[in-house]
């Protein structure tokens, strides 16, 4: 597709079900992004992958959080057991570049709301 | 119109006028500065960016302004129009990191 493309738009889960976020990254970008943006703030960032490689997962606010990219091109975060903090937009960047330095693309995002 | 001191979480402009957005940066390693419109309902978009060894860097009717003294970064948007209206974000990395550190955004709002 023409750009970052992410599924579901919007998402409301039972707290304690899990959930499984999809991000389509622009085909041939290597670096895909994950960041939560919680309302009225900044995106933050969770994990980062290199093709299919995950090398830094610093950011995942905790181990009920998952992220993979198996084949190095589509990426799903995975939630389990989830909670009211995890309301959020999950953003999926990806870039043509190996660093951060020029133009990332950004996805639509996922809004979870935990009830 | 501009945001008065260092960031102000939002900004009202008349259509027409210069806008300007203030962002304060904290870490003083970074070198690389991104600014980011993101509309309601959707993902970032990259407008400008600037590295730490340029203070000045100028884009189709956008201009940043880097001081790397007191750590203070500037959007300067010139006759601005209605599909302006968004919040502004400021990022900071440094150029051979992938991390970016978003500041908390300034809501920009044009009166027609």
């Amino acid at each position: 597709g023409a750009g970052v493309s992410q599924s579901p738009r919007y998402k409301v889960a039972k707290r304690g079900q899990d959930v499984a976020l999809r991000c389509d990254p622009i085909s041939g970008h290597v670096s895909l992004f994950w960041y939560q943006q919680a309302l009225g703030q900044g995106p933050e960032f969770l994990t980062y992958f290199q093709n299919e490689a995950q090398l830094d997962k610093s950011g995942l606010p905790s181990d009920r959080f998952f992220a993979e990219r198996p084949e190095g091109s589509v990426s799903t975060l995975k939630i389990q057991r989830t909670q009211q903090e995890d309301s959020a937009v999950y953003l999926c960047a990806s870039s043509v570049r190996l660093a951060s330095t020029g133009e990332l693309f950004f996805g639509e995002g996922s809004r979870l709301t935990v009830l | 119109g501009e945001s008065v001191g260092l960031h102000l979480p939002t900004l009202s402009v008349q259509e027409g006028d210069n806008s300007i957005i203030n962002c304060a940066y904290s870490n003083s390693a970074s070198d690389y500065f991104i600014w980011y419109k993101q509309e309601s309902g959707k993902g970032p978009q990259f407008i400008i960016d600037i590295r730490s060894n340029m203070d000045k860097r100028q884009g189709q009717r956008v201009t940043v302004l880097l001081n790397k003294t007191v750590k203070h970064l500037s959007l300067q948007i010139a006759a601005t129009q209605p599909g302006d209206s968004a919040v502004y974000f400021c990022a900071e990395s440094t150029v051979n990191d992938y991390k970016l550190s978003f500041g908390a955004g300034t809501t920009v709002t044009v009166r027609a």
